[in-house]
């Protein structure tokens, strides 16, 4: 059955230190994989996503992932955070994303607090 | 960006009553709409899909008769939770993904109701 594990509840970093937000799936075909940001109260704002092509994939307010299909993983990372990124992470696979399906599955969330 | 509109943000309402969210797709047409549930600190789950024209999908453990879903235009959809109980308190979100070679889905902001 497709799942995503993000392993991480709650994690808290430093203001302008570098984050790394991890993210491992199981899929049997080839995932697609979102990346979502969720204010407290809000709906989900899509920072990236990976459907084929460079592993490496770069989204808005500078975050970026990295897709290693051998290690199943989709790890998130920005190189200095800011205090306006604290909020909650949500990594996602697309089931049956290439046909006409479209729903997602999505891990527990890490949520990521920003010390000054 | 394509943008979804979910009404109300809140609704608080009494138990035994019934409640309307809804789902709208601003400026594209949609033929599946998804409709999923937060708990608190929880991820979201899908509960059903929703197929303009026909019959929702629901999903496992998701109870039809409670959880009506309309979807009777392109860029409409509806989820009335029926006879709500302060258990049916929740973060309700919807999504919907442009047919239209587009491949990310777009969230609503969300509603939250609260029973009581």
């Amino acid at each position: 059955a497709q799942s995503v594990t993000q392993p991480d509840i709650h994690i808290t970093v430093s203001e302008g230190a570098s984050l790394e937000l991890r993210c491992n799936y199981s899929y049997g075909a080839t995932p697609y994989l979102f990346w979502y940001v969720q204010s407290p109260g809000q709906g989900l704002q899509l920072l990236l996503k990976y459907f084929s092509g460079d592993t490496l994939v770069q989204g808005i307010k500078g975050f970026e992932a990295e897709f290693k299909r051998s290690q199943s993983s989709f790890n998130l990372r920005k190189p200095s955070v800011h205090w306006s990124d604290a909020a909650e992470y949500f990594c996602a696979v697309g089931a049956g994303y290439g046909g006409s399906q479209g729903n997602l599955i999505f891990g527990k969330g890490t949520k990521l607090s920003v010390k000054p | 960006g394509a943008v979804v509109s979910q009404h109300p943000s809140w609704v608080i309402c009494k138990s035994g009553t019934s409640v309307k969210i809804e789902c709208r797709s601003l400026d594209f047409q949609a033929t599946t709409m998804f409709w999923y549930r937060q708990f608190p600190k929880q991820s979201l789950m899908l509960m059903a899909t929703s197929n303009e024209g026909s019959k929702a999908t629901y999903e496992q453990g998701v109870e039809k008769d409670k959880f009506l879903i309309n979807h009777a235009s392109l860029t409409l959809s509806t989820l009335t939770v029926t006879s709500a109980h302060p258990e049916d308190s929740s973060f309700y979100i919807c999504s919907a993904r442009n047919p239209q070679g587009v491949t990310e889905a777009f969230f609503g902001q969300g509603t939250r109701l609260t029973v009581v």
